[in-house]
């Protein structure tokens, strides 16, 4: 079975500042990892995944993502936030097994001014 | 615009009322999804489409039916609703429904802006 954490239902931020979004993962195989954001009402959009290859995943908007397997993680990252980077975060995996994939609860992101 | 457009936005109906939302893309996209997304839950998937053909249904109460006459459209008619089922319903597509054995990942789910339900 597969399943994903997103530990934190909160990120506070200063724009400028570095910003992290923490995600793990339970898989039973290699997983696929997936990070996506919605805007206030709007749908969900993709932003990056991992498939192989680089641990470092960069993707839109500045965002980037590192794939750590011995701490089952897959943090997404970002060196200076934006106030537009405010918004609900997804982190998804999908075991290479697996049709559907699985999504976290979902983070809020906060970029203060 | 993602490619994947949902009609109506919002929507109020009683319990007693037959309603239907819309989903369609323009992606050539192969898969088909209805997502369900309450306050303070996950995600919730409901139903998946590969094909035209249904592969999943995740325990969704018959008061939801789905209907998919080709892979660019996709239905949830709704009827006798429940007021816990007010929520977004969210309609994705992706290239396919990954089977057994691929690997490929290429598993990248398109969402639309989503159907804003309250059932009164």
């Amino acid at each position: 079975a597969q399943s994903v954490a997103q530990p934190e239902d909160q990120v506070n931020v200063a724009e400028g500042n570095p910003l992290t979004v923490k995600c793990t993962y339970s898989v039973s195989g290699n997983p696929y990892l997936f990070w996506y954001v919605q805007y206030p009402n709007r749908g969900l959009q993709f932003l990056l995944k991992y498939i192989t290859g680089d641990n470092l995943v960069k993707g839109s908007y500045g965002f980037e993502a590192e794939f750590n397997k011995s701490q089952t993680s897959f943090h997404l990252k970002k060196p200076s936030a934006l106030v537009s980077d405010s918004a609900l975060y997804f982190c998804a995996v999908r075991e290479t097994n697996a049709g559907k994939s699985t999504f976290g609860d979902g983070t809020t992101l906060t970029v203060k001014p | 615009e993602t490619g994947v457009t949902q009609t109506p936005r919002h929507l109020v109906m009683g319990m007693t009322n037959k309603k239907s939302l819309k989903c369609e893309q323009h992606l050539g996209h192969n898969a088909m999804y209805w997502y369900k997304q309450s306050a303070k839950k996950p995600l919730e998937l409901m139903f998946v489409y590969n094909f035209k053909e249904q592969t999943e249904n995740n325990s969704v109460p018959s008061r939801f039916s789905p209907e998919c006459p080709n892979s660019s459209h996709l239905f949830l008619h709704l009827h006798t609703l429940q007021p816990e089922d007010s929520a977004l319903y969210l309609c994705a597509s992706s290239h396919r429904f990954p089977g057994q054995g691929d690997f490929s990942g290429a598993n990248v789910l398109t969402f639309g802006a989503g159907s804003r339900l309250t059932v009164l």
